[in-house]
């Protein structure tokens, strides 16, 4: 256990407003990322950070922008929701130096764009 | 991009049967893993594979790296009703980002 938190893990919002999600983890892991499940199409790469202040795209970012400005955070911004970002989001880390692409996963913050 | 295609989608077995779910890759891989994600929670590691043609067993659940490196299956055998979830395939290639690519996920569901 990874000591992952996500917030909220539930929100409902709608369409047009900015919404925050943050995921805090308590182990020092180098990498993060945040990822999208939607049925059909398993988990998706939104964006990732490999360090603090150093972030990279996935390949469902369109609409998302990250922001890591210390080693136990990383947020993920829907400047403008949209009903397509209706999903549930997970935050994941690794820690450096493994090279085995191992990942430890927090428990999902499922969101409704009404 | 990489895609992994994972198979069945779905499956409904009885408790104690074995199953057998695969993922195939057009893209070579140096690691091959296998996460369990339970209702309502996060994906969790199952099984990690590092070597083309290794075979790994953890409990009941066996993983194989195939040779080609192209390819995994994950084998559960004498299902119980805990096995009840969605199963993620994963292909890691080295290269210092960590980023994974993952299959759609085979959902499975147990009759006790």
């Amino acid at each position: 256990d990874a000591g992952i938190t996500q917030s909220p893990r539930h929100k409902v919002t709608e369409t047009g407003t900015p919404v925050t999600l943050r995921c805090h983890q308590t182990e020092n892991h180098r990498y993060m990322y945040w990822y999208r499940q939607d049925p059909g199409h398993g988990l998706r790469l939104i964006h990732y950070s490999y360090g603090v202040k150093d972030t990279d795209k996935g390949e469902v970012s369109d609409g998302y922008s990250v922001s890591r400005s210390k080693t136990e955070d990383f947020l993920l911004t829907l400047e403008s929701a949209t009903s397509s970002q209706t999903s549930v989001y997970f935050c994941a880390t690794a820690w450096s130096g493994s090279g085995t692409g191992e990942l430890f996963f927090g428990e999902g913050s499922r969101l409704t764009v009404l | 991009g990489q895609q992994l295609n994972q198979s069945p989608q779905s499956m409904f077995i009885q408790e104690g049967e074995d199953v057998s779910m695969n993922c195939t890759s057009s893209s070579i891989f140096n690691t091959w893993l296998w996460y369990k994600q339970d209702p309502g929670e996060g994906p969790v590691l199952l099984i990690a594979l590092y070597k083309a043609g290794e075979l790994t067993s953890n409990g009941r659940l066996t993983a194989q790296f195939g040779i080609t490196r192209k390819d995994s299956f994950l084998n559960i055998s004498a299902s119980i009703p805990s096995d009840v979830g969605i199963y993620f395939c994963a292909g890691h290639t080295q290269g210092g980002s960590e980023k994974l690519v993952f299959g759609k996920g085979t959902k499975l569901t147990v009759n006790p």
